[in-house]
């Protein structure tokens, strides 16, 4: 099965910050991940596939990267709504795997 | 809109038996491979299952092969997920969820529609 591995695993923001998530894949995926924002007590939400691709309604200010093995979920400018726990998932080959998730917290 | 539902979870002994089904509207059904992920108490999400539209193909994570069984209902639009010989370790919230293409292609797909869940404990 691919590894999917996300960095940092926690990190504290403020609203307004750029901030940059980290994945990686165990072996090449060309584009083949999705992200998802998944709140406490809440099911995932689908943001980007193909990378890079936003998902319709998501706002503009997620954007998506990279191909192959390395990828990157960026907030332009935090909002308080987008504290969450973050996820990458690679659909490349069966099984498809989700990386450990990234919380990202108020400062 | 589009919408999943789920139900059947609840406390279950060790080596019980639990069916898990999750109701489907707003999308033609039947058109779309379908799957569970689950997440247990704190941890990250597990891709459990997967099923195709016309239910001639079905894919399981090796901790649940030969103990779950995925299954749909084309005509009432729901699908299942039948648990067997559960152990402590398969407590997790269930969700299903919905591929965001339609056809065969779900090899190379991601799920964009979700289910609440359904709290599944297996515990003695």
């Amino acid at each position: 099965a691919i590894r999917m591995t996300q960095s940092p695993s926690s990190f504290s923001a403020s609203p307004g910050d750029r901030v940059t998530i980290t994945c990686r894949a165990s072996q090449g995926i060309t584009n083949y991940v999705a992200w998802y924002q998944q709140k406490p007590g809440k099911a995932p939400k689908f943001l980007i596939y193909g990378a890079a691709t936003l998902q319709s309604g998501v706002p503009s200010r997620f954007s998506g990267s990279g191909s192959g093995t390395d990828f990157t979920l960026t907030i332009s400018r935090l909002q308080s709504e987008d504290f969450a726990t973050y996820y990458c998932q690679q659909y490349y080959s069966y099984p498809p795997t989700f990386g450990p998730g990234t919380k990202v917290e108020i400062k | 809109e589009v919408q999943l539902l789920e139900s059947g979870g609840g406390l279950v002994q060790p080596e019980g038996s639990l069916r898990l089904s999750c109701a489907a509207s707003g999308f033609v059904f039947s058109t779309f491979a379908m799957g569970w992920v689950r997440q247990a108490p704190g941890k990250g999400l597990d891709w459990v299952s997967t099923i195709s539209g016309t239910a001639d193909t079905t894919y399981y994570a090796d901790f649940v092969m030969g103990r779950f069984t995925i299954s749909r209902d084309n005509i009432k639009n729901t699908l299942h997920l039948e648990m067997s010989s559960l152990r402590a370790e398969d407590t997790a919230i269930y969700y299903c969820a919905k591929f965001v293409y339609a056809g065969d292609n779900f090899g190379h797909d991601a799920f964009d529609i979700w289910g609440l869940g359904t709290m599944v404990s297996v515990s003695s």
